[in-house]
């Protein structure tokens, strides 16, 4: 299986800041990598496909990037609504894999 | 708009069965890979199975093969997720998802004595 690894696991910015999250597999996953945010007690909801293209009615203050093995989330200023967990996936291969998730707290 | 409803979760004892499932509205469904992902309590997203638009190949995590069984009705715009054996590590609110792009509000499992 490809294992997905997060960091950091957590971390505590203040509105305004530029966060960026990053996220490896252990094996070439080429460009198939999602990312999604989750928010206490609601369903994950997708953000980005294929590394660094925003679904629709996602706000450019999000961006992706990366390849092969090693990829980022950046939120270029953050916002209230914005403190959540990010999650990253490959879907590259079966079965598809998450990685542990990076919770974004208040500072 | 895509709706997804999940059905079916409840509490079940080891080693017991249940089914999920899952109503699609709001777009194409017969033409759109499916997924369910589950989440245990406190913890990460774990994918567990997909199934493709004519319901000819189906995939699954290892943790599950064997003892779950996804499926669909494309006439019924509706996906299904059989579950037999059941563990208490199978406890977890269980998604439905369109690609993982569109996803239920999710249905939750819980397996204890």
């Amino acid at each position: 299986d490809v294992q997905m690894t997060q960091s950091p696991s957590s971390l505590s910015a203040s509105v305004g800041d530029r966060v960026t999250i990053t996220c490896r597999a252990s094996l070439d996953i080429n460009n198939d990598l999602s990312w999604y945010q989750q928010k206490a007690g609601e369903a994950p909801k997708s953000l980005i496909y294929g590394t660094s293209n925003l679904q629709s009615g996602v706000p450019s203050k999000f961006s992706g990037s990366g390849s092969g093995t090693e990829f980022s989330l950046t939120i270029s200023s953050l916002q209230p609504e914005d403190f959540a967990t990010y999650y990253c996936l490959q879907y590259n291969r079966y079965p598809r894999t998450f990685g542990p998730g990076t919770e974004v707290e208040i500072k | 708009e895509v709706q997804l409803v999940e059905s079916g979760g409840g509490l079940v004892q080891p080693g017991g069965s249940l089914r999920l499932s899952c109503a699609a509205s709001g777009f194409s469904f017969s033409h759109h890979w499916m997924d369910w992902v589950r989440q245990a309590p406190g913890k990460g997203l774990e994918w567990v199975a997909n199934i493709n638009q004519d319901g000819s190949a189906k995939n699954y995590v290892d943790s599950v093969k064997g003892r779950f069984t996804i499926s669909r009705d494309n006439a019924r715009d509706s996906l299904y997720l059989q579950m037999n054996s059941l563990r208490p590590d199978d406890t977890a609110i269980y998604y439905c998802s369109e690609s993982l792009i569109y996803w239920g509000q999710g249905a939750l499992v819980s397996v204890s004595s």
